[in-house]
């Protein structure tokens, strides 16, 4: 069982704003500054779109943001785009006997 | 830019040795965890394994009875070997780098993935 839980499926209207929760059910879940989210369209490896919580890599749209409150770490998608439509994955290092946990993931459905 | 890029056997039989190795290009194996990652068919991600390029390794405890990751900084190469497959074990395998850092957190670059059957 993931440390982490997402919401199988979330959906939106293009232009709309969504956003996928992942909750930590562990306390030692790294001090949980360490979470990350990846994106992955069918058949291609994930990418990297937000790490430590809240930072954008070089490249990735500022649509994509990331938030924590308490032990429930949140990637928000702004002004939805067909192109948005894929699965999500949240992920951190953990201080618990499982070194790196993923959530299992939520698919974006972009109506 | 770095590059990472999976091979090894499409193809396993129940119980023997799954080993595939990840070469990485464009830059160095050095000062950065390195992770196995797999994904069964339809389903979600699942961590298997770190190595540091100094040599040392933590793994997923469900697996942690069969599996060995190392690495090869000469060939700038890391490699898994996953023993007594199953069916259970089909999986599209991703190695992929962690950002650098004292710690393993976000993985930032990923290889194309290798699929991987486990049958007779």
């Amino acid at each position: 069982q993931s440390a982490l839980t997402q919401p199988a499926s979330v959906s939106g209207s293009p232009g709309q704003s969504i956003t996928i929760s992942c909750t930590a059910t562990s306390n030692d879940v790294g001090g949980y500054n360490s979470v990350s989210w990846y994106q992955q369209h069918p058949g291609k490896a994930p990418k990297l779109m937000i790490y430590d919580v809240s930072n954008r890599p070089s490249g990735v749209s500022n649509r994509f943001s990331g938030s924590k409150s308490g032990n429930t770490a949140s990637l928000t998608i702004s002004g939805l785009q067909a192109e948005d439509e894929a699965h999500y994955y949240c992920g951190s290092y953990t201080t618990s006997s499982t070194p790196w946990a993923f959530g299992g993931g939520t698919k974006l459905t972009v109506l | 830019q770095v590059q990472l890029q999976e091979s090894g056997p499409g193809l396993v039989k129940p119980s023997e040795t799954l080993s595939l190795t990840c070469t990485v290009s464009g830059g160095s194996i050095s000062s950065h965890y390195w992770s196995w990652i797999r994904q069964p068919p339809g389903k979600g991600l699942e961590w298997i394994g770190y190595v540091y390029y100094s040599g040392s390794t933590n793994y997923n405890p469900s697996l942690k009875s069969r599996v060995t990751i190392s690495v090869d900084t000469s060939k700038s190469q890391f490699s898994l070997k996953l023993s007594s497959v199953t069916a259970t074990d089909t999986s599209v395998y991703y190695c992929a780098r962690h950002t650098g850092g004292s710690y393993p957190y976000a993985f930032d670059i990923w290889g194309q993935g290798t699929m991987v059957t486990v049958s007779s």
